[in-house]
């Protein structure tokens, strides 16, 4: 397994503000994603993002409105650009550890309000 | 339809007792069937994985995987309070972009004293 840390934990933010989400393991991993978890909405997988590659998004998110980096590989940021109140969510990152890419590992998330 | 369909519950039962959290799903590529555990404000736990079809037992947990149904299946033996949390159930397919996990909406369970 792998141990993840996120920063912030949790953050009010006023719309129309952009905040940085930090996601920091403790062991060189390959594959990290970022994902929201809206209420009573399962995990939707925001991006991809390996290190030394551009991250892959998915359908519905693009990346002027969630950033990321991916400069090494025990860390990477996730941005929420120009914010709104349909932002809030919980966001979090997770890393593959392992052969396959199914066995992911989460870090304990970050739950962003937007006023 | 989605994809992963699971009750969301909250479902409530007393110390001691069985559980059993259910999701079914339509895609049948669907080859790698994974169970997590959420607690209020933490991130999703890995509880169990289960390739292809079959059970897999681990302490009090059973895994069922039943792929000409598909169905998928967590049994809880000897519940206890500190089951209480969110089982997510999720899923994935071999695909040549990398298997991306499609999970359930989660279950609500409440083990009671």
């Amino acid at each position: 397994s792998a141990v993840i840390s996120q920063k912030p934990s949790r953050d009010i933010c006023q719309r129309g503000t952009s905040l940085t989400i930090q996601c920091q393991v403790d062991s060189q991993v390959t594959m990290m994603f970022w994902y929201r978890q809206q209420p009573g909405q399962s995990l939707t997988l925001i991006a991809t993002a390996n290190q030394g590659s551009e991250a892959t998004y998915e359908s519905g998110f693009v990346i002027d409105k969630f950033p990321i980096s991916r400069p090494n590989l025990t860390f990477s940021t996730l941005t929420v650009s120009n914010m709104s109140p349909e932002d809030s969510s919980i966001y979090l990152c997770s890393v593959v550890v392992g052969s396959t890419t199914d066995t992911q590992y989460f870090g304990p998330g970050t739950r962003l309000t937007v006023l | 339809q989605k994809e992963v369909e699971q009750d969301p519950g909250p479902l409530s039962v007393p110390e001691g007792a069985i559980v059993s959290l259910n999701c079914t799903y339509s895609n049948s590529a669907f080859q790698y069937f994974m169970w997590y555990r959420q607690y209020s404000r933490k991130g999703p736990e890995l509880l169990m994985y289960t390739y292809s079809s079959g059970n897999k037992e681990d302490g009090r947990f059973t895994a069922q995987v039943d792929k000409s149904s598909k169905y998928i299946s967590l049994f809880i033996r000897d519940s206890q309070p500190s089951d209480s949390a969110t089982y997510l159930c999720a899923m994935s397919a071999v695909t040549g972009g990398g298997n991306k996990l499609t999970f359930g909406t989660g279950t609500q369970l409440k083990v009671e004293l």
